[in-house]
Formats: C-alpha cells, structure tokens, sequence
C-alpha cells in the first residue's frame, strides 16, 4: 500500500535552533518527493521538489535529502525563525498512470522566541 | 502573475443543500487539483482536471463532482451535504499535470455544513 509517513508529529524548538524532520516513504513506482509549508489558515506553498536522482535540493534555510534506496527524506531548517512556525508536508508522487499523489499526515513547527 | 484565486473563502450551508466551489488557476497554468482537509484527515486528493479532461480521481463519493473549463478555471460541487463534509477545500493549479509539475495553492474555501 502506497503510504507516507511523517515524524515528528509535532515540534517546538527555540528560534535561532536547527531542525530536521523526517518523511518515510512505502510508493511505488516513484516518480517525484515534494515538500510543502502551511501557515494556519492558509494554502501550502511548495518549499522543494526533488525526482529520483536527485540527493539534496535547498531553498534558503530550507534543506531537503532524498535517499531512494532506504525510501527516506528530510527536511533541515537552519536558524529557525518565528515565521518558520507551521505544518510541514511530505507529498510522493505516484510514477505510473495513476497520477497519485500521497500525502502525509504532516509535522506541526512551532518556533519560541 | 496573480496567485490560485478561490471563491468564496467562507461558506455555510446546513445539511441536504449543495454547494458550488471556484477556482481560478494561475494564467498559463493548465492542471487544477482540488482537496480536501480536515484536522483528522489531513490532506485529501480529490480530483485533477487538465485540458478539460478528469485525469484523476480520489477516494470520494460521487456526491464530490468537478469540471474544467476551456480557460482552465475549475468548479467543484458537492450535492446533498453532510455534516462530515465541513472542511477546508484546496485548489492547486500547475503548467503541466500535478504529477511532475509544482503546485501552486490557493487560499482555499472553509466549508462549514450545520
């Protein structure tokens, strides 16, 4: 069964502090791994997209990995800040006709002056 | 550009009723999902539209109709409410089908059904 799970699923660290959060993965085939951010109340933004080959990608503090053959991501924020605070989604796409998209259950930040 | 546009942000309705959601893409973009998400359940997949044409369907009942027009504007339409359908909706557009492309959201539409 094609399933993506997220740990933590909460998180509060001090701002300033680095975190990493965790997305395992049972897709297949597999054809891409994204992550997404969502403020409360708001729409997830697209923070990486990252396909088989591909090991690291970043945007701004924002790190994500991908090892396909342990089917593992992580997201790594570096000196979090208050706006940092939201839930963090791992989305797996489905590499066959299916077009499916997975979602986890995502990873609630919460980042304290 | 302008950002995923949805209307209405906010919506009531009681139970039996249906209800009509909007969705205007990104220009360009020819790929519109939409989604369900609840604090339970998190992010459901729905539906993806692109060209016109359903590519894709989730886990729903058929209650849970959409379409697509000819400018990739999108509307979903739930019939004949239930309580358990109160819930943010989602719509995402993409240049190409959502599979391989980014998703941009929009700010979504809070159902509410009492």
């Amino acid at each position: 069964k094609n399933q993506v799970e997220q740990s933590p699923q909460s998180l509060i660290i001090l701002e300033g502090k680095n975190c990493t959060l965790q997305c395992n993965y049972t897709v297949s085939p597999f054809s891409n791994l994204r992550w997404y951010k969502q403020d409360t109340g708001r729409g997830p933004v697209s923070l990486t997209i990252m396909t088989f080959s591909e090991n690291t990608k970043s945007n701004g503090r924002y790190t994500a990995t991908l090892d396909a053959d342990t089917k593992q991501s992580s997201l790594h924020i570096t000196a979090s800040q208050l706006s940092d605070s939201a839930s963090y989604i791992c989305v797996v796409s489905v590499g066959d006709s299916s077009y499916k998209l997975i979602f986890g259950s995502g990873t609630r930040l919460l980042v304290r002056p | 550009k302008a950002g995923v546009t949805q209307t209405p942000r906010y919506l009531i309705k009681t139970r039996g009723q249906q209800v009509t959601l909007s969705c205007s893409p990104i220009s360009g973009h020819r790929s519109v999902s939409w989604y369900q998400q609840t604090p339970g359940q998190g992010l459901q997949f729905l539906f993806e539209y692109f060209s016109e044409t359903q590519r894709n369907k989730g886990n729903f009942p058929g209650r849970f109709s959409g379409r697509q027009f000819s400018n990739s504007r999108s509307e979903m339409n739930v019939s004949t409410l239930e309580l358990g359908d109160s819930a943010l909706y989602l719509c995402a557009s993409s240049p190409g089908p959502q599979r391989a492309d980014t998703q941009y959201f929009g700010p979504g539409t809070r159902l509410t059904v009492l």
